[in-house]
C-alpha cells in the first residue's frame, strides 16, 4: 500500500509568481485535502476535493485554487504569490468524506521572497 | 466558526504520564481528532472522539466531554519518541472529513 506522496519537496517562490503542488493520495482513497501550515501553527484547511469535485473551502482566497484527476490524485495552485504564502503545503487524503482520519503527506515546504 | 485552545507548551520525564488538554468553540461539532507531529514531519492519527468518554489505543488514551466542549489527550509511560506537536482538530461540518485544527502543544519528553 503506497502512502500520501507530495511534490516536490521544497520550493522557492517570488512573491506575484505561480505555483502548482501536486499530491498523490493513498491508494484507495477518493478524498483529498490540502492544509496550508504556518510556523508553530497548526494546518488550516483550504479545500477538500471528493471524485473530483470541491466538497468544501475554508478561509482562502481565489487565487488558492485546485484540481482532482480521475486517478484521485490533485493539485494546489496558488497565483499571485505573496510573501505570507510561505509555508509547509500538506495534503490529506482519506476514502470517503465521512471518516474519522486523514493521511497526510510529507508536505511541500514553499518559500516566497 | 471553530476556535480551539491548547496549551502551547508541556514538559513531562520519560516514564511519566501527562495529559493535553484542549477545549473547543465550533457552530457545530462532528468529532474530536489529535494528531501527532514530529520536527519535520507530516501529522500522523492518534486517535477520535465521536461521543462522550474515554477512547484506549496503546499508551494513548483521549477522552471527551461535549457538554464541557473539552477533550484530553493522554500519554503514559512516555518514551523519549513521544517529544512532538501534539494537535487537537474538529471535523468541519457533516459529510465532509475536513479538520480544524488547534494551534498545538509542544510535548517535550526528558530523561
Amino acid at each position: 500500500e503506497t502512502g500520501v506522496t507530495q511534490s516536490p519537496t521544497h520550493l522557492i517562490k517570488t512573491r506575484g509568481q505561480q505555483v502548482t503542488l501536486r499530491c498523490s493520495s493513498q491508494s484507495g482513497h477518493n478524498t483529498v485535502s490540502w492544509y496550508q501550515q504556518a510556523l508553530g501553527q497548526g494546518p488550516q484547511f483550504i479545500f477538500q476535493y471528493y471524485r473530483e469535485e470541491e466538497n468544501g473551502r475554508g478561509n482562502f482566497p481565489p487565487r488558492f485554487s485546485g484540481l482532482q484527476f480521475p486517478n484521485y490524485s490533485s493539485e494546489l495552485n496558488v497565483n499571485a504569490l505573496e510573501l505570507d504564502d510561505s509555508a509547509l503545503y500538506l495534503c490529506a487524503s482519506s476514502l470517503g468524506t465521512g471518516g474519522d482520519e486523514q493521511y497526510f503527506g510529507p508536505g511541500t515546504r514553499l518559500t516566497v521572497t | 466558526g471553530q476556535s480551539l485552545e491548547q496549551p502551547s507548551e508541556v514538559t513531562a520525564v520519560e516514564g511519566a504520564i501527562v495529559q493535553i488538554n484542549c477545549t473547543y468553540q465550533t457552530s457545530g461539532f462532528y468529532g474530536l481528532s489529535w494528531y501527532q507531529q514530529h520536527d519535520g514531519g507530516a501529522p500522523t492519527f492518534l486517535s477520535y472522539n465521536g461521543l462522550d468518554g474515554l477512547e484506549e489505543t496503546g499508551r494513548f488514551s483521549s477522552f471527551l466531554s461535549r457538554s464541557d466542549s473539552y477533550g484530553y489527550l493522554l500519554l503514559q509511560e512516555l518514551q523519549m519518541k513521544d517529544s512532538a506537536s501534539y494537535f487537537c482538530a474538529v471535523k468541519g461540518r457533516t459529510g465532509a472529513n475536513n479538520l480544524f485544527f488547534g494551534t498545538g502543544t509542544r510535548l517535550t519528553v526528558i530523561p
